[in-house]
């Protein structure tokens, strides 16, 4: 079975650039979750996805971070303008609805300069 | 405010030893934890969970141990093996609304000697 596709896996760009990460979760899993990483922290969740629907994006800095997954299946998060404290791995992941393992992709490195 | 805690960044272990890894927590509606292991420019791997209506829960050379009055929740892998030098972070989530929404702690680094 595959797993949770990210990419691009690196990403470098300018601050006040624009940057946009995509995400194929475990195909049949309902709710999808994007990450930010930022080094030496855990895992912080930004949003939650049932199907197409949000279920939670009360972390997700919404003036400049927006995602979408329009069919219910990938999803794609995008930071416009980037900042430099914007620097960290943005993490996928994906569980069956109700199920609470949620399963992760190998993550974007972003690195604004 | 942290609400899930790994106060150990790092930890060596010698092959074959035990590794317990702590994670503690001050919410007391997060009713069901995950541990996971990350190795480096990977995702987070799922490895064991447990409800707060078990106080351990086995999976091969990974147990994991809840003391709900004490708020700490610990993984215990023996014997430990080279593989398992990773960041093992664990997880915190309240179920009462129906959905999963983790907190996570900042991970500990083991490092299992040959």
């Amino acid at each position: 079975e595959a797993g949770v596709a990210q990419s691009p896996r690196y990403k470098i760009i300018e601050k006040r650039q624009s940057v946009a990460f995509w995400c194929n979760p475990i195909s049949g899993h309902a709710t999808l979750y994007w990450y930010q990483q930022i080094l030496g922290q855990g895992p912080k969740l930004l949003i939650q996805f049932q199907n197409n629907g949000v279920v939670d994006d009360s972390q997700l800095p919404k003036d400049r971070f927006s995602a979408e997954r329009l069919k219910g299946v990938d999803s794609t998060l995008k930071i416009q303008p980037a900042k430099l404290e914007d620097s960290a791995v943005y993490l996928c992941a994906s569980s069956l609805a109700g199920d609470g393992i949620q399963y992760f992709g190998a993550g974007t490195r972003l690195s604004v300069l | 405010d942290q609400q899930v805690k790994q106060n150990s960044p790092s930890l060596s272990v010698q092959e074959g030893r035990i590794s317990i890894l702590n994670c503690d927590y001050t919410n007391s509606m997060f009713d069901y934890f995950l541990w996971y292991k990350k190795y480096p420019a990977e995702g987070p791997t799922f490895l064991i969970s447990i409800s707060s209506i078990k106080d351990k829960n086995e999976d091969g050379r990974f147990t994991v141990f809840l003391n709900k009055s004490a708020k700490h929740l610990s993984l215990h892998i023996v014997p430990s093996q080279p593989g398992d030098s990773a960041v093992y972070f664990c997880a915190a989530s309240a179920t009462a609304s129906g959905t999963y929404k983790y907190i996570f702690g900042t991970g500990t680094r083991l490092k299992v000697l040959a």
